[in-house]
């Protein structure tokens, strides 16, 4: 199956700091990744669609200049999140989807800690 | 407003027997419908996909889907302790982005 790769796995931060997030296709041409964010227990909320090349589209009542997300090439998308607070605290998971397949696939996420 | 609705549970089921995890959705022009199991902790893997009205199989998992009654559902065949997760219902209409539910808790007892 369609491997996705996220890097870092968890991080720690101090607040007002910035911390990138890098998803990664492994063995396939990701033209569409996915960032979405998940607090605990409760049900998993997109925060932005990018496709490579082209500008994110973000949804409603995400900030997108909070949420920095560059879709660099097919294989590669990265979150920035600037100035951070202890609010962002959160898992952060990308999803990827091939050209023409409609299956998303995620990452195995990113636990990011604002202190 | 795209729904997806799910029982959150949650469902227990004792080991051997089968689980029934539902999902119906508001959106008539729905076409493609996903289960994705999500451990405590962990991030989404995607178990089944399905177009067709019908029994999609594979191994212990089936998914059923039913367009005129807007409902889609997973069967677990032989439950075994490491099904217990959440199980999310994900629906798709066309080129659009994939709308969740909220998932449903399956604990499977030894």
């Amino acid at each position: 199956g369609a491997v996705v790769s996220q890097h870092p796995s968890w991080v720690i931060c101090k607040s007002g700091t910035s911390v990138k997030i890098e998803c990664r296709s492994l063995d396939f041409q990701a033209t569409t990744m996915f960032w979405y964010r998940q607090f605990p227990k409760q049900s998993l909320m997109l925060m932005a669609t990018s496709n490579e090349g082209s500008k994110a589209t973000y949804e409603q009542g995400v900030e997108k200049d909070k949420f920095l997300i560059n879709h660099a090439s097919l294989t590669l998308s990265t979150l920035t999140v600037t100035s951070a607070h202890p609010e962002d605290s959160s898992f952060y998971i990308c999803s990827a989807e091939a050209g023409g397949q409609d299956e998303q696939y995620f990452g195995p996420g990113t636990r990011l800690t604002v202190t | 407003q795209k729904e997806v609705e799910q029982n959150s549970g949650p469902l227990s089921v004792p080991e051997g027997a089968i689980a029934s995890l539902n999902c119906t959705y508001s959106d008539r022009g729905s076409q493609s419908f996903f289960w994705y199991r999500q451990y405590s902790g962990k991030s989404p893997e995607l178990i089944m996909f399905i177009y067709s009205n019908g029994d999609k199989e594979d191994g212990r998992f089936t998914a059923q889907l039913n367009k005129a009654s807007q409902y889609v559902s997973l069967l677990i065949r032989d439950s075994q302790p490491s099904d217990s997760a959440t199980y999310l219902c994900a629906v798709r209409m066309g080129y659009s982005t994939l709308t969740f539910g909220k998932g449903t808790m399956l604990l499977v007892s030894p």
